[in-house]
């Protein structure tokens, strides 16, 4: 089955620098890998998600990009802001496209 | 608006009690999932559920069941509680097809004592 690894666990970033997390994969054959926020107290929600036919996908400050080749894929956030701290998960979806299998989660803290 | 509901978001219950958690979307969505988050160790698969009455094991399925009767609702069962199943329960669904997004519940606290 997937198994999906996410580095740093932990990331404190200044205010207005880049904020770069990283996951690798290892089912060849997954074709969709969501990102979700999680604020303290809530629920995760999906911030940006790409599929395996594209190499990178951007949505104003935050970008992810994929590489099938290495299995790996990153999430980049630029401009950080107060209101990016929270924690972070990457997922991948497995063959089968019903599974979906999640990092270990990044928690990221903006120092003003 | 989509929505994902669980029955409770704080529960407290002692071991060797059966506990069933509650899930239920109004989206219509084939996949249902159950999740245990554990600081540090992310959102772990529990079970899934691709239609009604059919399910799979997830990575950590031992000491837990799961029902889904009705395509809307998804239970989460805990034959015999221990206090290492004192955790986060999150509930989630999305699509087989198209817009697969996972959306999910507001998790359960439970607190096995």
């Amino acid at each position: 089955g997937e198994n999906v690894e996410q580095h740093p666990s932990t990331l404190s970033v200044q205010e207005g620098d880049s904020a770069v997390i990283k996951c690798t994969y290892s089912d060849s054959a997954s074709n969709y890998f969501p990102w979700y926020k999680q604020e303290l107290g809530k629920r995760p929600q999906l911030i940006i998600d790409i599929r395996s036919n594209v190499g990178e996908k951007k949505d104003q400050r935050i970008a992810v990009t994929l590489n099938k080749t290495a299995k790996h894929f990153s999430l980049h956030i630029t401009e950080t802001q107060p209101e990016d701290s929270a924690v972070y998960f990457c997922a991948a979806r497995d063959s089968s496209a019903s599974k979906i299998i999640f990092g270990s989660g990044t928690r990221l803290s903006i120092r003003p | 608006d989509v929505k994902v509901t669980q029955s409770s978001r704080y529960l407290v219950k002692r071991t060797g009690e059966k506990v069933f958690l509650e899930c239920v979307q109004d989206m219509d969505h084939e996949n249902m999932f159950w999740y245990r988050q554990d600081p540090g160790l992310g959102l772990r698969l529990i079970y899934f559920s691709y239609d009604v009455k059919m399910k799979e094991k997830g990575d950590i399925p031992e000491g837990y069941s799961v029902s889904r009767e009705k395509k809307e609702r998804f239970s989460l069962i805990l034959e015999s509680a221990s206090t290492n199943q004192t955790s986060m329960y999150l509930c989630a669904s999305s699509l087989v097809r198209g817009n697969t997004e996972a959306f999910f519940g507001q998790g359960t606290r439970l607190t096995v004592v």
